[in-house]
């Protein structure tokens, strides 16, 4: 059963505190993705990579980084929380070529205070 | 650039009627995929139904069937025989075929199935 973990379901961080979240995916994909889920907004596309240590801004990358040293690994930072980015963050991965599925992880919803 | 959009942000139905959730997009790509995602409150996001747009035949998976106008840009999702456990958000999503293979997302569609 293929899977993509991600560390917390729930997190509850200060303003301005630096702030990690994980995903690592068993099924060797190339590409990780992460995206910020809000009502309304639907899926927005933060950061992906598609191959070690190679990133790829996506359409609101801004306060955000990303980090994969690893293959199966990726991971998302905020490098100092605002409130402005509570919200839910989905990490997905998919192989490459046109007709591969993206396999989703069950989210992360962070509460910035 | 492309966009997804569902029009419906909200839906509720009886159990085993019949639902249709609608979806357009706009691109200028001739060839391209389109995906409708589900996602219960579990927050798992899963992969419905997929189309190709080369394809003319519509796809189908079991009770769900997707109705694909290329020319007039729309793609709605069937769910046939509707179940409490159809209860979720309802996502579609374009992708281009090349590039980077990225998806791009409707806003989606609370389907609520009643008792």
């Amino acid at each position: 059963d293929v899977k993509v973990t991600q560390s917390s379901r729930y997190l509850v961080k200060r303003t301005g505190e630096k702030v990690f979240l994980e995903c690592v995916q068993d099924m060797d994909h190339e590409n990780m993705f992460w995206y910020r889920q809000d009502p309304g907004l639907g899926l927005r596309l933060i950061y992906f990579s598609y191959d070690v240590k190679m990133k790829e801004k996506g359409d609101i990358p801004e306060g955000y980084s990303v980090s994969r040293e690893k293959k199966e690994r990726f991971s998302l930072i905020l490098e100092s929380a605002s409130t402005n980015q509570t919200s839910m963050y989905l990490c997905a991965s998919r192989g490459d070529g046109a007709n591969t599925e993206a396999f989703f992880g069950q989210g992360t919803r962070l509460t910035v205070v | 650039a492309q966009t997804v959009t569902q029009s419906q942000p909200e839906m509720s139905v009886q159990e085993a009627e019949t639902v249709t959730l609608s979806c357009t997009y706009d691109t200028s790509e001739s060839n391209y995929y389109l995906f409708w995602y589900k996602q219960p409150p579990s927050r798992q996001m899963i992969l419905v139904i997929r189309q190709e747009a080369y394809k003319q035949q519509n796809a189908t998976e079991n009770r769900f069937s997707v109705n694909f106008q290329k020319a007039a840009k729309s793609f709605s999702l069937k769910i046939s025989d509707s179940q409490l456990g159809d209860t979720a958000m309802y996502f579609c999503a374009f992708m281009k075929h090349g590039g980077n293979y990225q998806l791009i997302w409707g806003a989606g569609t609370k389907l609520i199935i009643k008792p």
